[in-house]
């Protein structure tokens, strides 16, 4: 049973332009969501996050945007540059620091020059 | 930031033995680290929680005997990968929080690559 999905296993899009990620998640009880970047054979390094209480959270390039009647979030990333091709993985989590993170399957993103 | 650092990057054992993989927060305490597991092209996935001072807590059907887990100190944590097979090769990433902050993320080690021949 998953409970967070990225449908779509790959992305591709050209430099300047935007990248738009998606993730769905189906447990309710999730109040804490977070974006990943990973290279290979590499651990996956934070890129930002965003709390239930809030719609959207910006840093930079990257905006998270949240739509929790629809279980539904992404992340923007404009431009898009080639050094942003990777696997970004979204992760949730429920109430409480330590609480477990579910990741989602991934989505690999190239960034076309 | 937080860092995380995880040691040996990648290890190649011969069936039958075990390897010790560690996880040290650098910067930070963490009386709490978490150790993942990911197959090629398949998500990370949660093998067991790691308590300092007391026994860590496995995910369902991750063996406790085979993949021992010791958090002996607030900045290290350390997972042994027993009597390793074929099949226990896979990428195994360690993670921890800084507690002294509300909701910060989880930081995570570069991983280490276990291949088992």
């Amino acid at each position: 049973d998953q409970q967070v999905k990225q449908n779509s296993p790959s992305l591709s899009v050209q430099e300047g332009r935007i990248s738009i990620l998606n993730c769905d998640y189906t447990n309710s009880m999730f109040d804490y969501f977070l974006w990943y970047k990973k290279y290979p054979a590499e651990g996956p390094t934070f890129l930002i996050s965003i709390s239930s209480i809030k719609d959207k959270n910006e840093d930079g390039r990257f905006t998270v945007f949240l739509n929790k009647s629809a279980k539904h979030l992404s992340l923007h990333i404009v431009p898009s540059q080639p050094g942003d091709s990777a696997v970004y993985f979204c992760a949730a989590r429920p109430t409480g620091a330590n609480s477990k993170l579910t990741f989602g399957k991934g989505i690999t993103l190239s960034v076309r020059p | 930031g937080a860092v995380v650092s995880q040691h040996p990057s990648w290890v190649i054992c011969k069936s039958g033995t075990s390897v010790k993989i560690e996880c040290r927060s650098l910067d930070f305490q963490a009386t709490t680290m978490f150790w993942y597991r990911q197959f090629p092209k398949q998500s990370l996935m949660l093998m067991a929680t790691s308590n300092e001072g007391s026994k860590a807590t496995y995910e369902q059907g991750v063996e406790k005997d085979k993949f021992l887990i010791n958090h002996a100190s607030l900045t290290l944590s350390t997972l042994t990968v027993t009597s390793a097979h074929p099949e226990d090769s896979s990428f195994y990433i360690c993670s921890a929080r800084d507690g002294r902050f509300y909701n910060s993320p989880l930081h995570f080690g570069n991983g280490t690559r276990l291949t088992v021949t």
